[in-house]
């Protein structure tokens, strides 16, 4: 079973409409993270959150909004959708005490704003 | 501004041979950088971490340099199989603890 899941994992939408990404984990992690991959550009952090009630802004937080409802769910919202919104969106998770700090990610979401 | 460059072109190698792949940066001072591997529709995957004070680290047929000094990373795969192609991303940790991310290096290995 996966430890880190997303849903949906491909959507449509059109410009205007409010959307929300869902992720869920079961590896007991308590910082979370959502990103957003384009072509040629990387991961880009959108938001992060060290614990449940801990929510900081990434880079690139303008169109977003997250809610940390608990330990194991993270919710990215897209309150009005735009076309440059297009992307894969990836959730991750990680370990403050774990020895290589990585970040397990989920499968991703792909977003196409019409 | 900061900046984390990776191979801007894809790499296309034959099985066996060792593809390097490399990653610089500016105006960061990382704690330490790590790679990872990324398959088409999935999510990355982390494969290995190196700490500033670190030089070389090994894992199987994978080897990661890092150079303070020339602000730079090199990831090796050695005897390459099929199987290793992907996209292979460096990641560094900054001083607010979160990491950022290069654009990725594809590599193709050839039977």
């Amino acid at each position: 079973d996966a430890d880190v899941t997303q849903t949906p994992r491909n959507r449509i939408t059109k410009t205007g409409k409010r959307i929300m990404l869902e992720c869920s984990q079961t590896k007991g992690h308590d910082r979370m993270y959502w990103y957003r991959q384009d072509p040629g550009l990387g991961l880009r952090l959108i938001y992060y959150s060290f614990d449940v009630k801990d929510i900081n802004k990434g880079e690139i937080s303008d169109g977003y909004s997250v809610s940390r409802q608990a330990q194991a769910k993270f919710s990215l919202s897209l309150e009005s959708a735009i076309p440059n919104q297009t992307a894969l969106y990836f959730c991750a998770t990680s370990d403050p005490k774990g020895r290589s700090n990585e970040q397990f990610f989920g499968p991703g979401t792909r977003l196409t704003v019409l | 501004s900061q900046k984390i460059e990776q191979n801007s072109e894809a790499l296309n190698i034959q099985e066996g041979k060792t593809a390097t792949l490399t990653c610089n940066y500016t105006n960061y001072s990382p704690a330490y950088l790590q790679w990872y591997r990324q398959d088409p529709g999935r999510g990355p995957v982390f494969l290995l971490l190196i700490r500033e004070n670190e030089k070389e680290k090994r894992k199987e047929r994978l080897k990661v340099t890092f150079d303070t000094t020339l602000k730079q990373s090199l990831f090796h795969i050695t005897a390459s199989q099929p199987a290793d192609s992907a996209t292979y991303l460096c990641a560094l940790l900054r001083g607010d603890y979160k990491l950022s991310f290069g654009a990725g290096t594809t590599v193709t290995v050839r039977a």
